[in-house]
């Protein structure tokens, strides 16, 4: 069975730091693309960064570009968020999703999600 | 604010059948970009219910359907049921963007 469980979530300040992780466990981690995706309290689902597999290409979402990165540890099966110089907007829970390709990819399954919390 | 623009809410009583929209544009859904539809139970975590356009994961039970036509799509729920009160979101991709894209979401009610 394909599990995500993500960690790292917590209080933080504005301007301050965080590293979320995801556990992957139940298929070959190193072939899939990852992503984060996040939904903010009050509002919708919210794309926000991708990497591939084994060659580690990125892409983020705009309103992250610059102070969120996307990594990962192939060996360990686990993805990373790390998010430096967070605003209040980042509040949201994060999810880190397995992609499975499409024109476009689409995301299956998602972990639990992590809560992240940007107030002073 | 979305490409892709849901109808914050729809509503029915059981055992009825709503449907929500998701409008896009030609850069988008009219681009022949395929629509893939999430259902977020309250407290829970996402969970794909349809793929390319109109494909079931299996689980997912078959009055859930999705279709797609010009720079739109639709999801419909047929014999709503108490457990289908959800949020759900249409996904696709914009050629401006990067990324990925999902709708505004729509808050489906059992009323």
């Amino acid at each position: 069975e394909v599990q995500l469980l993500e960690s790292g979530g917590g209080l933080v300040q504005p301007g301050g730091s965080l590293r979320l992780s995801c556990a992957a466990s139940g298929f070959a981690f190193s072939n899939y693309a990852m992503n984060w995706v996040r939904r903010a309290p009050g509002k919708g689902l919210e794309w926000v960064s991708y990497i591939t597999g084994s060659d580690g290409d990125t892409k983020y979402a705009d309103s992250v570009k610059g102070r969120f990165t996307i990594s990962r540890d192939n060996s360990k099966k686990t993805l990373f968020l790390q998010m430096n110089n967070v605003r209040v907007e980042d509040t949201a829970i994060y999810y880190c999703a397995k992609t499975v390709y499409g024109t476009p990819n689409w995301f299956d399954p998602w972990g639990q999600g992590t809560l992240v919390t940007v107030s002073a | 604010q979305s490409v892709l623009t849901q109808p914050p809410s729809v509503s029915g009583a059981p055992g009825q059948r709503v449907t929500i929209s998701c409008t896009g544009s030609s850069s988008n859904i009219g681009a022949g970009y395929d629509v893939h539809w999430y259902q977020q139970v309250p407290g829970r975590a996402p969970k794909l219910l349809i793929f390319t356009n109109n494909n079931r994961p299996s689980g997912v039970p078959d009055r859930f359907s999705g279709s797609k036509s010009g720079t739109s799509a639709s999801l419909a729920i047929t014999g709503l049921q108490a457990e289908d009160e959800a949020d759900y979101y249409c996904q696709s991709k914009d050629s401006s963007l990067s990324g990925s894209v999902f709708g505004t979401g729509t808050k489906v009610t059992v009323l």
